[in-house]
């Protein structure tokens, strides 16, 4: 099965600063990857699928790259509530799979 | 508007059972997969089981495998996961998610939360 590593776990930035999380798998997954965002006490949201589509609403300063074992995450500009957890998942074979999260705080 | 209501989620012993109810409106829910994921205490996220949508074909993870069990009511807008021989590592916040038939959940209920203590 594919397993699924982000790094770094957490990263530390300041509102306006860009921040770049980055998703590995052990084995490709083409583009069948997605991000979520969950804040504390909250179900995670879909933020972008297929690598780099944006779920309908998100801003653009989210944007996703990538594809077959090596994905990226950028927020552009981080505003006060983009500070949550994000994670990846690869949606390519069962059992789908998610990464372990990277906290991204002030 | 997608809505998803897990229920049923509390205390139980180990080696008990619960059964989790996800209840769904704001979409056709006999048209749509659901999935079953779980989140330990801190921890991240784990996909569980996988229905489709007539329940026809059912996945589970292998820490879910013989002993839960997911069905679903297209009638009422119903899924079901029925967890049995539950143990400590169990405890966490359940969600059930909609699609997922290889590919991205689109919408998350709020979970309920499972602990398993004596």
């Amino acid at each position: 099965e594919i397993v699924m590593t982000q790094s770094p776990d957490t990263v530390s930035v300041s509102p306006g600063e860009r921040a770049t999380l980055t998703c590995r798998a052990s084995e490709s997954v083409s583009d069948r990857l997605a991000w979520y965002q969950q804040k504390p006490g909250q179900a995670p949201r879909l933020l972008l699928y297929g690598a780099s589509t944006r779920a309908t609403g998100l801003p653009a300063r989210f944007s996703g790259s990538g594809s077959g074992t090596e994905f990226t995450l950028t927020i552009s500009s981080l505003q006060s509530e983009d500070f949550a957890v994000y994670y990846c998942q690869q949606y390519k074979s069962w059992p789908p799979a998610f990464g372990q999260g990277t906290k991204v705080e002030i | 508007e997608v809505q998803l209501v897990e229920s049923g989620g509390g205390l139980v012993q180990p080696g008990g059972s619960l059964r989790l109810s996800c209840a769904a409106s704001g979409f056709t829910f006999s048209g749509y997969e659901m999935n079953w994921i779980r989140q330990a205490p801190g921890k991240g996220l784990e996909w569980l089981s996988y229905i489709s949508t007539d329940a026809t074909t059912v996945y589970y993870s292998d820490s879910a495998k013989g002993r839960f069990t997911t069905s679903r009511d297209n009638a009422k807008n119903l899924v079901f996961l029925q967890m049995n021989s539950l143990r400590a590592e169990d405890t966490a916040i359940y969600y059930c998610a909609r699609d997922g038939d290889l590919s991205p959940y689109t919408s998350w209920g709020q979970g309920t939360l499972v602990t398993v203590s004596s």
